[in-house]
Formats: C-alpha cells, structure tokens, sequence
C-alpha cells in the first residue's frame, strides 16, 4: 500500500515559536496535499492544501512546503498559539479524480506559554 | 454552517450483534465517507459513496458494509461485530473529490 511517511509523532513548541511537521510520500502519481488539524473529542478539519504545481502556499500563519524532487512536503506554523494545540494530519491523493487520501499517522503538537 | 452529524458519540456493543452506525449531512454534498480512526494508524477509509445506491471499497472495508438510500445520509453496517472492530468512526463528506467536512465521530466499543 502506498505509504505517506509523517514525523515527528509529537511536537512540543513555545509560545510565539515555529511549529514544522513533515510528510514524505512514495507515489509520484500523488497530485493533491491536504493537511487536517484535528481537536480532541472533533472531527478533523481541512486546513490547507497544495498542488504539485507550486512549492509553496501560505495562509495566514500556515504554510505549506512542497519539494516535489525529494517527494515530501511541510506544514509550517508561524506565531505558534495555544489555540494551535490540535493533532495535525497530511495526506496525499492518488491521481486527480480519485476519492482516496493517503493520510499520516498524524503529529500531537502541544504549544505551551 | 455545514454540518455533518454522526448519530452517536459513544456506543457499546456485543460481539456477533448487527450495528448501525448513521451520518447525515446537510449541504446536499454528492460524495460521503466513513473512515476508521485508530491510535498510531491515522484514518483509514472503509468506503465511500458518490451519489445515491453508489459505493465504494475503500482500504479497509472487509466486517463492514455501507448503505445510501438518500442523498444526506450514509450508514454503516458492522455485520458481526468483533472486538477488533472497537476503534473511533468518522464520517465525512464533499461536493466533490476528498472529504472536506468531518463528523465528530462515534466512539464503538465492542465487548
């Protein structure tokens, strides 16, 4: 089965800092990125997402790296907040017109004040 | 707001019963889901649907079953249920493509 690879499994970030979670993924027909961040006792939430046409996309403080050479890809989170303390998942889908995600195994991010 | 809701946070249930797991969305979205969530796992997809009496298998969809018989609502059907099927199921939904929206889930032990 094709794999999306995610680390760190957890993440502990100070206030104010720079959140990075990284994917990295095997298939190369793979044509869409999303990334889910997912609160407890919720259901994820899309968050942002990236096609293979571009490196980057940012929104608002979230932005997306993309290094389609090295096949992976990043979240980062810039300010980190409290509020941003969620467990965050990316995914890959395999070819346009599919259904299928391909998701991580997710990363726990805890920011602490 | 959009709103896709999952009939039971919590549920326990006995091996070898039927079980109904019920999602229902309300933004008139053509594809519906049900994934499996498990700790370490991440989500894992049982089926799909793309429009009405249409399904699909997803990764894992061997213990289960999937019914659509309207538009807004998407059930899942443990046939038997066993004790490895105890793990959180979500729901999700969209007007096309991946799933966009996500239930809060239902927690399904079975015992």
């Amino acid at each position: 089965q094709q794999q999306v690879k995610q680390s760190p499994q957890s993440l502990i970030v100070q206030k104010g800092g720079i959140s990075i979670i990284n994917c990295a993924y095997e298939n190369t027909a793979f044509d869409y990125f999303p990334w889910y961040q997912q609160f407890p006792g919720k259901g994820p939430a899309l968050l942002i997402a990236i096609r293979p046409d571009v490196s980057e996309k940012k929104e608002g403080r979230f932005t997306i790296s993309f290094n389609k050479s090295a096949k992976q890809f990043s979240l980062h989170i810039m300010d980190s907040q409290p509020g941003d303390s969620a467990t965050y998942f990316c995914a890959s889908r395999s070819g346009a017109g599919s259904y299928q995600l391909t998701f991580g195994k997710g990363t726990k991010l805890s920011v602490i004040p | 707001d959009v709103k896709v809701t999952q009939s039971s946070r919590y549920l326990v249930k006995r091996t070898g019963e039927k079980v109904f797991l019920e999602c229902v969305q309300d933004m008139d979205h053509e594809n519906m889901f049900w994934y499996r969530q498990d700790p370490g796992l991440g989500l894992r997809l049982i089926y799909f649907s793309y429009d009405v009496k249409m399904k699909e298998k997803g990764d894992i969809p061997e213990g289960y079953s999937v019914s659509r018989e309207k538009k807004e609502r998407f059930s899942l059907i443990l046939e038997s249920a066993s004790t490895n099927q105890t793990s959180m199921y979500l729901c999700a939904s969209s007007f096309f493509g991946q799933p966009q929206h996500f239930g809060d889930g239902t927690r399904l032990s079975i015992l």
